[in-house]
């Protein structure tokens, strides 16, 4: 099984519709979480952390429940600028900066 | 400030060469992470430097891999000899700290064919 599982998609959307990816963790020792942004034959890039009490970010809302280990995020009002992959990601303790990544969700806005 | 850069952006080599591939932290990162993205599959770590000492190498797959961070500052990661199921993207990545609150910044990669 692996360590951070998510939907690989593709999710093809039109121009303002709301979309939301879900992925879920195996370690319930995992303390952070994040969701990164990739583009094509890019490299990946923080979009944002990930709290218990969950955040918001202008479109982007991310969600976590440490009881389901399971994260979420929403985008809303999709614009064609936010086609990419997303990257879930955990990370395991304070004790290291490893990184464990899921496969990533691929999202397509159309207009 | 510059990010991290690596080199080169891409590498074809035959089965059985040599290939290093370098990395350059943004400055005054500490902290330096190998990952790398094989065909179909997630990103992978592979192993987390604190200045020029090894904290975590527990991603490395097996003895063709060698990376060094002499000096602390910029690092290497060489594969000898390589084999077809090293080919991948290669990501260097890092942070000023390793604690929760620190981003890790990461590089354009290095995208490796063996053939």
């Amino acid at each position: 099984r692996k360590e951070v599982e998510q939907d690989p998609g593709p999710f093809n959307v039109p121009e303002g519709a709301t979309v939301a990816f879900n992925c879920t963790y195996s370690n319930s020792a995992s303390q952070s979480f994040f969701w990164y942004r990739q583009d094509c034959r890019k490299e990946p890039k923080l979009l944002m952390s990930v709290y218990s009490s969950g955040n918001e970010d202008g479109r982007f809302t991310a969600q976590l429940n440490r009881a389901s280990q399971y994260i979420s995020l929403l985008i809303r009002d999709s614009k064609l600028s936010d086609s990419a992959t997303y990257l879930c990601v955990v990370r395991g303790s304070s004790n290291t900066g490893k990184l464990i990544f899921g496969q990533g969700t691929t999202l397509q806005v159309k207009p | 400030e510059a990010g991290v850069t690596q080199f080169p952006s891409h590498s074809v080599i035959e089965k059985g060469q040599t290939v290093t591939l370098r990395c350059d932290p943004i400055s005054g990162h500490d902290n330096l992470y190998w990952y790398r993205r094989v065909m179909g599959k997630e990103i992978k770590f592979l192993l987390h430097f604190v200045k020029e000492s090894k904290q975590d190498e527990s991603g490395m797959p097996n003895n063709r891999f060698l990376a060094e961070r002499t000096g602390g500052t910029y690092s290497t990661l060489k594969v000898q000899p390589a084999e077809l199921e090293d080919s991948g993207v290669y990501f260097c990545a890092s942070s000023r700290g390793q604690g929760l609150a620190y981003e890790q910044y990461f590089g354009p990669g290095t995208r490796l064919t063996v053939t």
